[in-house]
């Protein structure tokens, strides 16, 4: 069965200062991974996925994200935290063998302190 | 362009009453789906619609839940006899189609008092 962890409810991070928002993953066969924010009140925003190619990926507002399969991880980073990235993020994976909707994480709250 | 829209964007009921959720997807997209954001479970998938097959039901919590996408379009979330367990906030995403990256709106925030 697919699952995805998100180890830590919170994360505080110093504005300017590198972020990190961890996620691992477990799933049978090559996985489709993403990342979602939720800020307040507002619906998910997608903001990158790996599905084959770099194990490095780039998307929105300057977050990448880095696919370990050894490590069967896909942690969430930008090198210089802003406070408007202050919000909720959301880990999630979908099988590729079929099954077509995503199974999330619990979340992480991540707050940039100015 | 438009994104995914939902309405109401809060909705409060008795207990024992019905509510129906509407879902409007971004235009051209075949795939649409259900989940559920709750304090105790995360975010849980609901049901899924692609296009004119039958919908994937297999998150549906009970038969209290019910939903119907009209011309592959508009979607419906019923749920029957509500609970006060099924307050949650209620996420609606559409896709290209299969497989593709998911757009989510912005829910429906229902209390059962």
């Amino acid at each position: 069965a697919q699952s995805v962890a998100q180890p830590e409810d919170q994360v505080n991070v110093a504005e300017g200062n590198p972020l990190t928002v961890k996620c691992t993953y477990s799933v049978s066969g090559n996985p489709y991974l993403f990342w979602y924010v939720q800020y307040p009140n507002r619906g998910l925003q997608f903001l990158l996925k790996y599905i084959t190619g770099d194990n490095l990926v780039k998307g929105s507002y300057g977050f990448e994200a880095e696919f370990n399969k050894s490590q069967t991880s896909f942690h969430l980073k930008k090198p210089s935290a802003l406070v408007s990235d202050s919000a909720l993020y959301f880990c999630a994976v979908r099988d590729h063998t079929g099954a077509n909707n995503l199974f999330f994480g619990t979340g992480t709250r991540l707050t940039v302190i100015p | 362009g438009a994104g995914v829209s939902q309405s109401p964007s809060n909705k409060v009921t008795e207990k024992g009453k019905d509510v129906e959720l509407r879902c409007d997807p971004i235009s051209g997209h075949t795939a649409l789906y259900w989940y559920r954001q709750s304090l105790g479970q995360g975010l849980e998938f609901l049901i899924y619609f692609q296009g004119n097959s039958a919908p994937d039901k297999s998150g549906l919590p009970s038969d209290r839940f019910s939903a119907e996408r009209t011309g592959g379009s508009v979607s419906t979330l019923t749920i029957q006899r509500t609970q006060q367990e099924d307050s949650a906030v209620y996420l609606c995403a559409s896709s290209l189609g299969e497989g593709r990256t998911q757009y989510f709106g912005p829910g429906t925030r229902l209390t059962v008092l």
